[in-house]
């Protein structure tokens, strides 16, 4: 069955620190894309940062990096220099190929708590 | 630029009432997905569809039908709503391709009392 984990309900980081918020996932399917997403307290939904299961490299985007570690089915997002800006909940998501119906499923979320 | 379209973003029912949660975009996305979001349990995932006419199962799909009639529109219904349905609906859609991210609607907000 498809599974997404995040096993930190929440985290304190302290401003311009890096933090990593931590990611596990199962599938059978060979096919897959990881996400993550950040839900800041106003509520909406925004994308930060994709991997394909077939990309050889880890993504990044800005400050934020994507550590997947494909034997280990874990895809950590890394923030580096955090800002006052980063507090909000991430989530984590995975979205299979055909085999899995396309569909995608989060996990139940990381909460974010920058210091200054 | 809409996007995501979510309509009602608020609403009360009482229990054994019905309601539909209309979803519209207008980015000519081939997926849909209609999410949950509870306190502590992230987003789950109540159905979803992969194009026009389809529609399958996700993870928490009993008490809620959807249709797909048109590319644009995704529809949830609550035929008997009742309180555990009390929750903050997301309505996504995205590109048939794998790198294609989720666009969100900005949630609406059911309460059944």
């Amino acid at each position: 069955a498809q599974k997404i984990t995040q096993t930190q309900p929440g985290m304190f980081v302290q401003e311009k620190e890096a933090v990593t918020l931590d990611c596990t996932y199962d599938t059978s399917d060979p096919s897959y894309g990881l996400f993550w997403y950040k839900q800041p307290s106003s509520g909406e939904m925004i994308f930060l940062i994709y991997q394909g299961s077939y990309d050889q490299q880890n993504a990044t985007e800005g400050r934020y990096s994507l550590n997947f570690q494909k034997a280990r089915k874990s895809a950590n997002l890394v923030i580096s220099a955090s800002q006052l800006g980063d507090s909000a909940m991430y989530f984590c998501a995975m979205r299979e190929g055909r085999t899995g119906g396309f569909k995608t499923i989060f996990g139940a979320g990381t909460r974010l708590f920058v210091k200054a | 630029n809409a996007g995501v379209t979510q309509t009602p973003k608020f609403r009360v029912l009482k229990t054994g009432q019905s309601m539909t949660l209309l979803c519209a975009q207008d980015m000519n996305h081939e997926y849909m997905y209609w999410y949950r979001q509870d306190p502590g349990m992230g987003l789950r995932l109540i159905h979803y569809s992969v194009g026009e006419g389809t529609t399958a199962k996700g993870e928490v799909p009993d008490g809620y039908n959807v249709s797909r009639l048109k590319k644009q529109n995704f529809l949830l219904g609550l035929e008997s709503a009742a309180p555990s349905q009390t929750s903050v609906y997301f309505c996504a859609s995205s590109p048939n391709r794998g790198g294609g991210e989720l666009f969100f609607g900005e949630g609406s907000r059911l309460t059944v009392l």
